[in-house]
């Protein structure tokens, strides 16, 4: 099975500070790797998928790069509505798998 | 609009069993693979299963192998997840989303979930 690790697993930033969120594929997924945004208490949301492909009606703030194992998540100018959990998700593989989470707070 | 309406959670006792139902509903069901999710209480996004368009190839987690269940009924638009032997680490929210393909050429293949319904809780206790 692949193994998901996001890193770090919780971060605090100011309104308008890029930010960048980390996800290793423990072998190479080639671009097979989704981001998603959980706000407490609801279900989650697709923000990107393909690695860098921005889902519809997503901010142009969120962009996402990478390949083979290495991926990352970039908000580039936090704002006060990305206070999230955020999660990447592989479907490289047949048994699919998520990454631990990367929560987002807003100093 | 794409719907996705589980239902069928509550308290269940340990070795008990449940069925979990999501109903869906502004799309052509039968054309898509689906799949449940699950998040134990405070925790992370845990896969659960999935399903093939029409019920031939399934997958699922090993934790839950030989004791859960998926399947579907396209004609009633309907997925499913029959859940037995159930343990308190089963506890949480199971969500049902649906599989879909990106068929650009640089993302030829990758599925992701572009809908989740709104999730159901599932409680094992005694």
């Amino acid at each position: 099975d692949i193994q998901m690790t996001q890193s770090p697993s919780s971060l605090s930033a100011s309104v308008g500070d890029r930010v960048t969120i980390s996800c290793r594929a423990s072998q190479s997924i080639i671009n097979y790797l989704n981001w998603y945004q959980q706000k407490p208490g609801k279900a989650p949301k697709l923000l990107i998928y393909a690695a860098s492909t921005l889902q519809t009606g997503v901010p142009s703030r969120f962009s996402g790069i990478g390949s083979g194992t290495d991926f990352t998540l970039t908000i580039g100018s936090l704002q006060p509505e990305d206070s999230a959990t955020y999660y990447c998700q592989q479907s490289h593989s047949s048994f699919l798998s998520f990454g631990g989470g990367t929560r987002v707070e807003i100093k | 609009e794409v719907q996705l309406v589980e239902s069928g959670g509550g308290l269940v006792q340990p070795g008990g069993s449940l069925r979990l139902s999501c109903a869906a509903s502004g799309f052509t069901f039968r054309y898509f693979w689906m799949s449940w999710v699950r998040q134990a209480p405070g925790k992370g996004l845990e896969w659960v299963a999935n399903i093939k368009q029409d019920g031939s190839e399934k997958y699922s987690v090993d934790s839950v192998k030989g004791r859960f269940t998926i399947s579907r009924d396209n004609a009633k638009n309907s997925l499913y997840l029959q859940m037995n032997s159930l343990r308190a680490e089963d506890t949480a929210v199971y969500y049902c989303a649906r599989e879909e393909y990106c068929s650009g050429t640089t993302c030829y293949g990758v599925k992701y979930f572009d809908y989740w319904g709104q999730g159901t809780l599932v409680t094992v206790s005694s």
